[in-house]
């Protein structure tokens, strides 16, 4: 089975503080794809970033950087100086041969930032 | 448009009508998605078409009945539901399925529904 655990439900920031999300799954494929979607309230789900398990290189995209480490199956995310756009709803998500590359949720974070 | 497009953004209905939610995607995907997006509820896959067959219906009450006309559209037919059938529901496309970089799937807006 696969599961996605984000335990943080709410995080609440002052603008220009830094905020990291954490994000730990399981699952008993040995090739598997993470991913990090953000919704705003509006609703639609943005997509952010896709991480194959092979590639453990972390990613740094703007202000917005991944750490994935398989050792401790974790897949974090880090906004730096957070802005009040970034004021959302962030989902990690799984996907693997296991469950038919359908993607299995976390819970997701809230993230307020107040200026 | 780009991207995929959801309308009505917001539905209100009884429990008695019939209405249906449509989903449009221009990003010449094969593969697309209904999700059930309700509070306090990780997302819950509902359906899925490939090439316009359906391959996955995840235990869907029959009250939601999907359809795929062609690769760029899907539908979800309501009728009868309940109070706790409200929620956001998110379409999704993908260009595939099945564990390559292609089958990374994008949202639309969603449409929230109220059922009174």
């Amino acid at each position: 089975a696969q599961k996605v655990t984000q335990a943080q439900t709410e995080i609440s920031v002052v603008e220009k503080e830094d905020v990291t999300l954490d994000c730990v799954y399981e699952t008993r494929d040995t090739t598997y794809y993470l991913f990090w979607y953000k919704q705003p309230p509006s609703g639609e789900l943005v997509f952010l970033i896709r991480r194959n398990s092979f590639d453990e290189q972390n990613e740094i995209s703007g202000r917005y950087s991944w750490n994935f480490q398989k050792s401790t199956s974790s897949f974090n995310f880090t906004i730096t100086a957070s802005q009040v756009v970034d004021s959302a709803v962030y989902f990690c998500a799984l996907s693997g041969r296991s469950n038919d590359y359908k993607l299995s949720f976390g819970a997701g974070t809230t993230v307020t930032v107040r200026a | 448009e780009t991207g995929v497009t959801q309308t009505p953004r917001h539905l209100v209905m009884g429990m008695t009508n019939k209405k249906s939610l449509k989903c449009e995607q221009h990003l010449g995907h094969n593969a697309m998605y209904w999700y059930k997006q309700s509070a306090k509820k990780p997302l819950e896959l509902m359906f899925v078409y490939n090439f316009k067959e359906q391959t996955e219906n995840n235990s869907v009450p029959s009250r939601f009945s999907p359809e795929c006309p062609n690769s760029s559209h899907l539908f979800l037919h309501l009728h009868t539901l309940q109070p706790e059938d409200s929620a956001l529901y998110l379409c999704a496309s993908s260009q595939d399925r099945g564990g390559s970089l292609s089958d990374t799937q994008y949202f639309g807006p969603g449409t929230r529904l109220t059922v009174l």
